[in-house]
């Protein structure tokens, strides 16, 4: 079954701490990104990655960090220096023909 | 820099009534837009892309280079239609190897019985 599977689907995170939604996606797809959901805010590109070990920051990068050792593999990792975490995070990738498919997307909290 | 202005948050038609949402577009480049739909507790998927010229679920778009816009166009309205929409635009030069996607903020439509 294809897909991009996002985990975890819910996340609860204590002030100061860091944490680290995965991403994981076994299309072949070389490119790979990482979106923020807000309400009424759309989707906000954080960082993608078009191939393997090199990515690019997006339009609201800071607070977040990302690695791509792996093609199959784009985790994000949201750090204590990210201001306003609390959102709804979407990753997606992209092959041949540039459709981009969305994962089912992660909820993080702030507690 | 790229950039897609959806200018309504929240559209409301009745069943049957034709729809347009509206999509802007600014990029010094050669765009490549595209609409995405996000229909309650699913994923966001693709609905349509300039370059393909199709219509899919009866919904049409057409890139107005002059005007830098790219509404989507339904004559008739469904229920089933209620969902959040999204215009987006990619670099489409370099054959593609620019794979930054710019997301516009999104309308929400509904359809009322």
């Amino acid at each position: 079954d294809g897909g991009i599977t996002q985990s975890p689907k819910y996340l609860f995170r204590k002030e100061g701490q860091n944490v680290t939604l995965s991403c994981e996606q076994n299309l072949n797809h070389d490119a790979m990104y990482w979106y923020r959901q807000d309400p009424g805010q759309g989707l906000r590109l954080i960082y993608y990655s078009q191939i393997v070990n090199d990515f690019q920051k997006g339009d609201i990068a800071e607070g977040y960090s990302v690695s791509r050792e792996k093609k199959e593999s784009f985790p994000l990792t949201v750090t204590s220096a990210q201001k306003n975490p609390t959102a709804f995070y979407l990753c997606a990738s992209t092959g041949i023909g540039n459709t981009i498919y969305f994962g089912e997307g992660s909820w993080l909290t702030v507690v | 820099a790229q950039r897609v202005t959806q200018p309504e948050k929240l559209l409301s038609v009745f069943k049957g009534a034709p729809v347009e949402l509206k999509c802007n577009y600014s990029y010094s480049g050669s765009p490549e837009l595209f609409w995405y739909v996000q229909y309650s507790r699913q994923r966001l998927q693709l609905l349509l892309r300039h370059i393909s010229r199709e219509s899919i679920k009866g919904f049409t778009a057409d890139l107005n280079k002059g005007e830098t816009s790219f509404h989507l166009k339904k004559p008739f309205a469904q229920e089933e239609d209620s969902a959040m929409y999204y215009c987006a635009l990619r670099d489409g030069s370099s054959g593609g190897s620019n794979y930054k996607l710019t997301f516009g903020k999104g309308t929400l439509l509904t359809v009322n019985p």
